[in-house]
């Protein structure tokens, strides 16, 4: 069973657009993290949001926790090639044994 | 600056051969855990650890087996490799609490022949 079902799978987008990735789940989460991971690497945290509601701005980066504390998501504004990578989201749940379980992320390229 | 160190970064393997991936990390972290990430997949945790002297199942844990005998290093074992092990292998470490993120190394880059 998939805990977190991210969308989209793949984003392919041309330089200065603007784009959002989901992160969904049925179960609640205690927190959620966003990780960014390049080829050859492994995840980098992004981000930790533990409040329902919350919303973390992080230079072009606008991350999101729903209030049901079900959901997430991140918004990228004016994106740079640079941008490009697999991002992941990640969550506390209560049955997990406080580990963290992860989506299979949406891999965006960004084109220049 | 060094982090989460993993070595080797690629291995080859025969089927029935055994291997140990060695991870270290110089934070001072009390959990380290080992991930696997296949295609379609994502990341899936096989052992965790939650401090020195300690180990515990997660997801995946058939066919692996890990030990913490020091803080600073978590092994993960292969007794007798097999194909399905064929996958990128990363090892994190973190602070105990929700609030604290993972530190992940730059992964080891297993094939099963």
């Amino acid at each position: 069973t998939q805990l977190l079902e991210q969308s989209p799978q793949f984003l392919s987008i041309q330089e200065g657009e603007n784009l959002t990735v989901y992160c969904n789940s049925s179960s609640v989460f205690s927190s959620l993290q966003w990780y960014r991971q390049e080829p050859g690497e492994g995840p980098v945290l992004l981000v930790t949001v533990v409040t329902g509601g919350e919303v973390k701005k992080l230079k072009r980066l606008t991350f999101q926790f729903g209030d049901a504390r079900k959901d997430s998501s991140l918004h990228i504004t004016a994106a740079q090639p640079g941008d490009t990578g697999l991002y992941l989201c990640a969550g506390v749940h209560g049955g997990s044994q406080g580990n963290l379980i992860f989506g299979k992320g949406t891999k965006l390229s960004v084109k220049p | 600056n060094a982090g989460v160190t993993q070595t080797p970064k690629f291995r080859v393997l025969k089927t029935g051969q055994s291997m140990t991936l060695l991870c270290a990390q110089d934070m001072n972290h009390e959990y380290m855990y080992w991930y696997r990430q296949d295609p379609g997949m994502g990341l899936r945790l096989i052992h965790y650890s939650v401090g020195e002297g300690t180990t515990a199942k997660g997801e995946v844990p058939d066919g692996y087996n890990v030990s913490r005998l020091k803080k600073q290093n978590f092994l993960l074992g292969l007794e007798s490799a097999a194909p399905s092990q064929t996958s990128v292998y990363f090892c994190a470490s973190s602070r105990p609490g929700q609030a604290y993120g993972y530190t992940f190394g730059s992964g080891t880059r297993l094939t099963v022949v």
